[in-house]
């Protein structure tokens, strides 16, 4: 089966600690972004990827980064420096715009607690 | 897309009951348009999506979703509702040019009960 996991499901950080999310997809997309929510926000982009070595920051890049060493694989590492780190993290995937529809997946998701 | 706005976030409802849950967007471009529901502690699952064509769109689980350019809406619909469609739903759009990220509304929460 195709699709996008996330591991941890659930992830506990003592404050002061890096910890990195990570995220898979076998679904030969291209893109592949980091999304952030919290209760009554919606979700919020972190940062996002479209090919390989490449990513450009979102709307609260702060405090957060990423890597792209694998066309599958997109970690995100949440810094000492990030001031809330507590939220549900979430990860997508998408197709680049050109070859159709360029809609994104989702994975289930990282639940992020600091003690 | 510049901003997604839903204008209620929380829509209370008895089963078999009809639904409208409202999304307003703004936009200088062209926009694809984009609905997805959250059940709890787990990801998002797309409902439905506007890319052009019928401005009608039937998504799964009998919903559907209707695109207004004039007034820049875009409505999400059921005409009989269950208490398995009680979930958390996002309207979301993105500018139809290649690798723009999507912009999200803050979410209406469904609560359906009998």
């Amino acid at each position: 089966d195709g699709g996008i996991t996330q591991s941890p499901k659930y992830l506990f950080r003592k404050e002061g600690q890096n910890v990195t999310l990570s995220c898979e997809q076998n679904l030969n997309h291209d893109a592949m972004y980091w999304y952030r929510q919290d209760p009554g926000q919606g979700l919020r982009l972190i940062y996002y990827s479209q090919i390989v070595n490449d990513f450009q920051k979102g709307d609260i890049a702060e405090g957060y980064s990423v890597s792209r060493e694998k066309k599958e694989s997109f970690p995100l590492t949440v810094t000492s420096a990030q001031k809330n780190p507590t939220a549900f993290y979430l990860c997508a995937s998408s197709r680049l715009a050109g070859e159709g529809t360029d809609t994104q997946y989702f994975g289930p998701g990282t639940r992020l607690t600091v003690l | 897309a510049q901003s997604v706005t839903q204008l209620d976030s929380q829509v209370p409802v008895f089963e078999e009951a009809p639904v409208e849950l409202r999304c307003n967007y703004s936009s200088s471009v062209s926009v694809y348009l984009f609905w997805y529901v959250q059940y709890p502690n787990q990801g998002l699952q797309l409902l439905l999506k506007y890319l052009s064509g019928s401005t009608l769109v039937k998504g799964i689980n009998g919903f559907e979703a209707e695109f207004n350019k004039s007034q820049t809406s875009f409505h999400l619909r059921k005409p009989s509702v269950h208490i398995s469609d009680t979930a958390e739903y996002f309207c979301a759009a993105m500018n139809n040019q290649a690798g723009t990220a999507l912009i999200f509304g803050k979410g209406t929460t469904l609560s359906v009960s009998s």
